[in-house]
């Protein structure tokens, strides 16, 4: 069984700028999660899809962007990158499917730094 | 809105001494509370949630539904406990999702 992975592991960019990041779920994981983890904060929930289609989202605005593929992988895009949006990005799957709470399985995170 | 209090970003303790990480929460209606864990260099991983009512490496929760508390307790804390602590929170929105506290970092020195 292949645990949650994420790449890249660290990324630089500069304000302005786009980023796309890469999950890919836990083999036999249908839904993936997203959450920003700033420094000295806990995970803050990003967004979540389930069988490729948006599933649920925090507080985030629309320039904060997902897709999931036919595959449960998941990709977290950003738009006109700010200052702020400097953090640890991480992804979580799990078997979704119902209302009560699956648990989710975190992968390392992609450390994204904006200059 | 629903919120995860954990209100020391700090607790530093000895060897064999006891341990209690606060969290305590803001919710209306009956969420599910869990404790997440990260060891140095290591992802974050489910360490318990409160309606398994189980005891991992010692650590036991009891949700407190007066009080909005799930506090963590251990009676002898070991170095390998050393470790961030996070609270977190998962409500009846029709998609399971965690709300997380700050954390709090755990020194357990010899």
């Amino acid at each position: 069984e292949t645990g949650v992975t994420q790449s890249p592991t660290h990324l630089i960019k500069t304000r302005g700028q786009q980023v796309t990041l890469r999950c890919s779920s836990q083999s036999g994981h249908n839904t993936v999660s997203w959450y920003q983890q700033a420094l000295g904060q806990g995970p803050q929930f990003i967004f979540q899809y389930y069988r490729e289609e948006e599933n649920g989202r925090g507080n985030f605005p629309p320039r904060f962007s997902g897709l999931q593929f036919p595959n449960y992988s998941s990709e977290l895009n950003v738009n006109a990158l700010e200052l702020d949006d400097s953090a640890l990005y991480l992804c979580a799957s799990s078997l979704g499917g119902s209302s009560t709470y699956n648990e989710q399985f975190f992968g390392p995170g992609t450390r994204l730094t904006v200059l | 809105a629903q919120r995860v209090t954990q209100p020391e970003k700090l607790l530093s303790v000895f060897k064999g001494a006891p341990v209690e990480l606060k969290c305590n929460y803001s919710y209306s209606g009956s969420p599910e509370l869990f404790w997440y864990v990260q060891y140095s260099r290591q992802r974050l991983q489910l360490l318990l949630r409160h309606i398994s009512r189980e005891s991992i490496k010692g650590f036991t929760a009891d949700l407190n539904k007066g009080e909005t508390s799930f506090h963590l307790k251990k009676p002898f804390a070991q170095e390998e406990d050393s470790a961030m602590y996070y609270c977190a929170l998962s409500g009846t929105s029709g998609y399971s999702t965690l709300t997380f506290g700050k954390g709090t970092m755990l020194l357990v020195s010899p």
